[in-house]
């Protein structure tokens, strides 16, 4: 069964520091998605891929925060530098491009990311 | 903005017990719905989703959904817990062909 892979899947930086985590989602999925989930809380989105184009990256802190797909395939999310309240659990998660909208999202296993 | 309500952040149940996982969607058009479950440190797992197909949504491990518009509430149920169902669940809403909006979320302990 294919799955979305990611890595790292733990990272323990220190703040100012710089990271970056890897996303491989299912093949022929078009459709890529960074969420960050804080302990306790729902997954929130950071930014979504069509292909090689962003279509939402509103909530992605900019300043820090930055994330690319180049080739339409992979993604990596890269923040830099880290901040102690960057610690949490980020997921990646993919979807094909059928016209219904209702496709699923397929879930990685996650990077859980703590910053000292 | 479309959104999704989970009441009840902890629910426990013995092993054999009815599950009973409440969500309530905000939605001014037929929304799509997904439960989602998350084991620890792990990625989410989809259960089931809605496709305006059916009402009633059959989803993994014994698992189902009714939709019900009137109340605007998608409830996750099983029949019969496990001990192995004990995980954290999502539910979640979709606008189109965009990202999910998930609820905060509902740990489920099962007692033995």
């Amino acid at each position: 069964e294919a799955e979305v892979a990611q890595s790292p899947r733990y990272k323990i930086t220190e703040k100012s520091q710089a990271v970056a985590f890897w996303c491989d989602p299912i093949s022929g999925h078009a459709t890529l998605y960074w969420y960050r989930q804080i302990l306790g809380q729902g997954p929130e989105l950071l930014v979504q891929f069509q292909d090689e184009s962003v279509v939402d990256d509103s909530q992605l802190p900019k300043d820090r925060f930055s994330a690319e797909r180049l080739k339409g395939v992979d993604s990596t999310l890269k923040i830099q530098p880290a901040e102690l309240g960057d610690s949490a659990m980020y997921l990646c998660a993919s979807s094909s491009s059928g016209t219904s909208g209702v496709e699923a999202q397929y879930f990685g296993p996650g990077t859980r990311l703590t910053v000292l | 903005a479309q959104s999704v309500t989970q009441l009840g952040s902890h629910v426990s149940v013995s092993e054999g017990a009815l599950v009973l996982l409440r969500c309530n969607y905000s939605s001014s058009v037929p929304p799509y719905l997904f439960w989602y479950v998350q084991y620890p440190n792990q990625g989410l797992q989809l259960l089931l989703k809605y496709t305006s197909a059916a009402t009633l949504v059959k989803g993994i491990n014994g698992f189902e959904a009714e939709f019900k518009k009137s109340e605007t509430s998608f409830h996750l149920t099983k029949p019969s817990a496990h001990m192995s169902d004990a995980a954290e669940y999502f539910c979640a809403v979709r606008k189109e062909r965009r990202a999910l909006t998930f609820g905060s979320g509902t740990r489920l302990q099962v007692q033995p």
